[in-house]
């Protein structure tokens, strides 16, 4: 069975705060991606990576950025928290040529306060 | 107008009931769609694709309608482990590797 884990189910910080989300997948998948999910807005996506070093803005970037640096790991990074960046965070993954079938980690409830 | 959209229900069903939901996508350029279920406090999963002659996965049917832009899911014979969140999903066009995820639909099915 793929895993896709994420570093924190629960993670609470303070507003200008650098903030490191971690998510690793253990089935050699070349993609990986970052979504936030907020009641009424469904998931957007953030940024994603089809390999290592390589990524690409996704729809909400602003506020944001990745890094990929091992082909299992990619890490989503708030340089500066804010309240609005209060949601659940989730790390996806897939195969290449196999894009529908993404491989969610359980999320991060991320609390900016 | 929004690129996915869903009725947010709840839509509440008795065991045994059938139930359907749509989804409305507003590119008709889009190429792929599937469902997606989320169980409460749960992540995503993929449930099924849809393809343009209908498919069937068991209790659940999925069809497609290219000329008025909506997708649909049927589930037959509800069981109480069915209560989640469907999520509809969509591709972007000329970029296979983006989805586009609707709010949900809510079902709850009670005994």
């Amino acid at each position: 069975d793929v895993k896709v884990t994420q570093s924190s189910r629960y993670l609470v910080k303070r507003t200008g705060e650098k903030v490191f989300l971690e998510c690793v997948q253990d089935m050699d998948h070349e993609n990986m991606f970052w979504y936030r999910q907020d009641p009424g807005l469904g998931l957007r996506l953030i940024y994603f990576s089809y390999d290592v070093k390589m990524k690409e803005k996704g729809d909400i970037p602003e506020g944001y950025s990745v890094s990929r640096e091992k082909k299992e790991r990619f890490s989503l990074i708030l340089e500066s928290a804010s309240t609005n960046q209060t949601s659940m965070y989730l790390c996806a993954s897939s195969l290449a040529g196999l894009y529908e079938k993404l491989f969610f980690g359980s999320g991060t409830q991320l609390s900016v306060l | 107008r929004k690129e996915v959209e869903q009725d947010p229900g709840p839509f509440n069903v008795p065991e045994g009931a059938t139930v359907a939901f749509n989804c409305t996508y507003s590119n008709s350029a889009s190429q792929s769609f599937f469902w997606y279920r989320q169980d409460c406090r749960k992540e995503p999963k993929l449930l099924m694709s849809v393809y343009s002659s209908g498919n069937e996965d068991g209790r659940f049917t999925a069809q497609l309608n290219r000329a008025s832009q909506y997708i649909s899911l049927l589930i037959r014979d509800s069981k109480l482990s069915d209560s989640a969140t469907y999520l509809c999903v969509v591709n972007l066009p000329y970029n296979t590797d983006k989805l586009i995820f609707g709010t949900g639909t809510r079902l709850q099915v009670f005994p």
